[in-house]
């Protein structure tokens, strides 16, 4: 059962728009989320959280977006950057003690120039 | 400052051989996860550490083995492989502060394959 879902396995955009990531999970336990950024042959990096008391968190370029009553989060990046081609995970986690982070299975982004 | 450093980065194994992937992290960090990423599927925890002493299963456990050897160090053991443990391996580390959260760091991977 999977409980971290990013349905779109791709997408492409042009430099300089915005792109958007969704991602939904299942387990209403969660309440951190995180967003990581992976490119070839390295291990991902931490982009950007969000704790379930907010809906909204911005750091530079990227915000995340949480609607907890949909389960759904949502990143975006704007503007989009040929540099921010790379394949992005979301991750969960509950603070109820396990200490584990589920990933979903990634969406690849291009950025065309 | 190293971060996560994983041995080796390359290895090709024949069905049934042993070997042991090595973690290690210079973070003062309490916990330690081991992932493996395969295509479509992201990354799914096989075992996880979350402080000296202490190990668990993850999504994934079967057919592995782990050790927490020290706070810096954190092994996954691999005693009879098999094919469909080609992969590539991850090994993550973080700080626990009180019941606050905090981001995973992660090493540059083990890319195993089994034949």
């Amino acid at each position: 059962d999977q409980q971290v879902k990013q349905n779109s396995p791709s997408l492409s955009v042009q430099e300089g728009r915005i792109s958007i990531l969704n991602c939904d999970y299942t387990n209403s336990m969660f309440d951190y989320f995180l967003w990581y950024k992976k490119y070839p042959a390295e291990g991902p990096t931490f982009l950007i959280s969000i704790s379930s008391i907010k809906d909204k968190n911005e750091d530079g370029r990227f915000t995340v977006f949480l609607n907890k009553s949909a389960k759904h989060l949502s990143l975006h990046i704007v503007p989009s950057q040929p540099g921010d081609s790379a394949v992005y995970f979301c991750a969960a986690s509950s603070s109820s003690g396990t200490y584990k982070y589920i990933f979903g299975t990634g969406t690849r982004l291009k950025v065309l120039a | 400052n190293a971060g996560v450093t994983q041995t080796p980065k390359f290895q090709v194994l024949k069905t049934g051989q042993s070997m042991t992937l090595q973690c290690a992290q210079d973070m003062n960090h309490n916990s330690m996860y081991w992932y493996r990423q395969d295509p479509g599927m992201g990354l799914r925890l096989i075992y996880y550490s979350a402080s000296e002493g202490t190990t668990d299963k993850g999504e994934v456990p079967n057919g592995y083995n782990v050790s927490r050897l020290n706070k810096r160090e954190f092994s996954l053991r691999l005693e009879s492989a098999a094919p469909s443990q080609t992969s590539v391996y991850f090994c993550a580390s973080r700080k626990i502060q009180g019941v606050s959260n905090s981001p995973l760091h992660f090493g540059n991977g083990t890319r195993l394959t089994v034949t």
